[in-house]
């Protein structure tokens, strides 16, 4: 089985930067994505982590530490727009493509 | 142009009846899946099809069946539905059953709201 964890909710002002974080403890590993959902909307995916370090896309970023099963994802320069919920999901190591998703971060962008 | 459509976006049913909802991908992948989302937005994986095949169920109860008539197509029916039914219901498709980068698209929900 898999636990995931995520902050529930966080806030930030417009043109600021933030993080939030994702830890897991799983049997197996086999890559970490995150994924935005806005309000009413489908999940859209952001960024994949199989290997340490850091993958940066645009305004976003995404870390892994597989040794300390830990993620984060970094939004820089803040929009309105990045109000939505974030979702870090784990892919075990089982030959199955399925995921396991946390129960979201909700961020909130105020001006 | 859409990629993975749902069929309806909502839906509003009284306890025990049965219904489907419908899904299609344009996209050629050979995997596809029904999550459900709960009233807290948590998103857990029902069942993943892989080629028309039954890949993953994760302990939903035998009221849903999920159908595949061909790897483009995955419906969802449910029997007897309870309140516990009333959720959010994504569909998603995947490139590859498995492998290192096998990014997950989401088609559009299915709310569900069983009164």
């Amino acid at each position: 089985g898999q636990n995931i964890d995520q902050p529930t909710e966080m806030t930030a002002t417009e043109g600021a930067i933030v993080q939030i974080n994702c830890t897991y403890q799983t049997s197996g590993f086999n890559g970490l994505f995150w994924y935005q959902q806005h309000a009413g909307e489908a999940p859209t995916f952001l960024s994949y982590n199989v290997l340490d370090g850091l993958e940066e896309k645009g305004r976003f970023s995404s870390f892994l530490s597989r040794s300390k099963g830990y993620s984060y994802l970094l939004l820089k320069e803040l929009q309105m727009k990045d109000s939505a919920s974030y979702l870090c999901a784990v892919r075990e190591d089982s030959g199955y493509s399925t995921l396991t998703f946390g129960k979201g971060t909700m961020l909130l962008v105020s001006p | 142009d859409t990629a993975v459509s749902q069929t309806p976006k909502y839906l509003v049913t009284q306890m025990g009846n049965d219904k489907s909802i419908k899904c299609e991908q344009n996209l050629g992948h050979d995997t596809m899946y029904w999550y459900k989302q709960d009233s807290k937005k948590f998103l857990k994986i029902m069942f993943s099809y892989n080629n028309k095949e039954l890949i993953i169920n994760e302990t939903v109860p035998n009221r849903f069946s999920p159908k595949s008539p061909d790897k483009a197509h995955l419906n969802l029916h449910i029997n007897s539905l309870e309140l516990g039914d009333s959720a959010v219901y994504f569909c998603a498709s995947s490139p590859r059953y498995s492998g290192n980068y096998n990014e997950q698209f989401f088609g559009p929900g299915t709310r569900l709201t069983v009164l």
